[in-house]
């Protein structure tokens, strides 16, 4: 079954820390892996699309890693501030031909605190 | 300009009214789309535009009829809504459909309450 799965569910951290969230996907033919981050009540904004031969891309203080072999992805939020406070979607793009779909991850809700 | 616009930002109606929600991007893109979004849910795909032409209709109910009146506009039409349909209501758009990326661009949303 095609799937993303994210965790924490839920993080708190104080202003400036850093943090890390994951993604484990089982979407099967992989095509891309994108990174949203969506404020409540907001449309979602893209930070980063990675294919499958890009380990590696940073957007400011968001750096997203790929793992294409074991099917996990990190978002890295260095040095944190109080608008990084939003859920964090993991969002994989399934490519089988005519088929093409977006598999959402329920995302991880971040709450940045002074 | 990058941006996708949605109007109106809020929208409450009745079961028997009949309303519209509106959505421009002017990125030259050709593939458009509607997602709705209940609280602490993903957004679920419901319609897709390629090329002005309709090409994906993920099963919604009849009572939702997107318009794609040009390359830059969609509108969703609503009639006899279900207070069940309230949700925010996303539009976006990607160069077009196919691609490596597909990178899609949303809009701000409509929350969208059927009292």
């Amino acid at each position: 079954k095609n799937q993303v799965e994210q965790s924490p569910q839920s993080l708190i951290i104080l202003e400036g820390k850093n943090c890390t969230l994951q993604c484990n996907y089982t979407v099967s033919p992989f095509s891309n892996l994108r990174w949203y981050k969506q404020d409540t009540g907001r449309g979602p904004v893209s930070l980063t699309i990675m294919t499958f031969s890009e380990n590696t891309k940073s957007n400011g203080r968001y750096t997203a890693t790929l793992d294409a072999d074991t099917k996990q992805s990190s978002l890295h939020i260095t040095a944190s501030q109080l608008s990084d406070s939003a859920s964090y979607i993991c969002v994989v793009l399934l490519n089988a031909g005519n088929n093409r779909k977006l598999i959402w991850g329920l995302g991880t809700s971040l709450a940045v605190n002074p | 300009d990058t941006e996708v616009t949605q109007t109106p930002k809020h929208l409450v109606m009745g079961m028997t009214n009949k309303k519209s929600l509106k959505c421009e991007q002017h990125m030259g893109h050709r593939a458009m789309y509607w997602y709705k979004q209940k609280a602490k849910k993903p957004p679920e795909l419901m319609f897709v535009y390629s090329y002005e032409k309709l090409s994906i209709n993920e099963s919604v109910p009849s009572r939702f009829s997107p318009e794609c009146p040009n390359s830059s506009l969609l509108n969703l039409h609503l009639h006899a809504l279900q207070p069940e349909d309230s949700a925010l209501y996303l539009c976006a758009s990607s160069q077009d459909i196919g691609g490596v990326y597909n990178e899609q661009f949303f809009g701000p949303g409509t929350r969208l309450t059927v009292l």
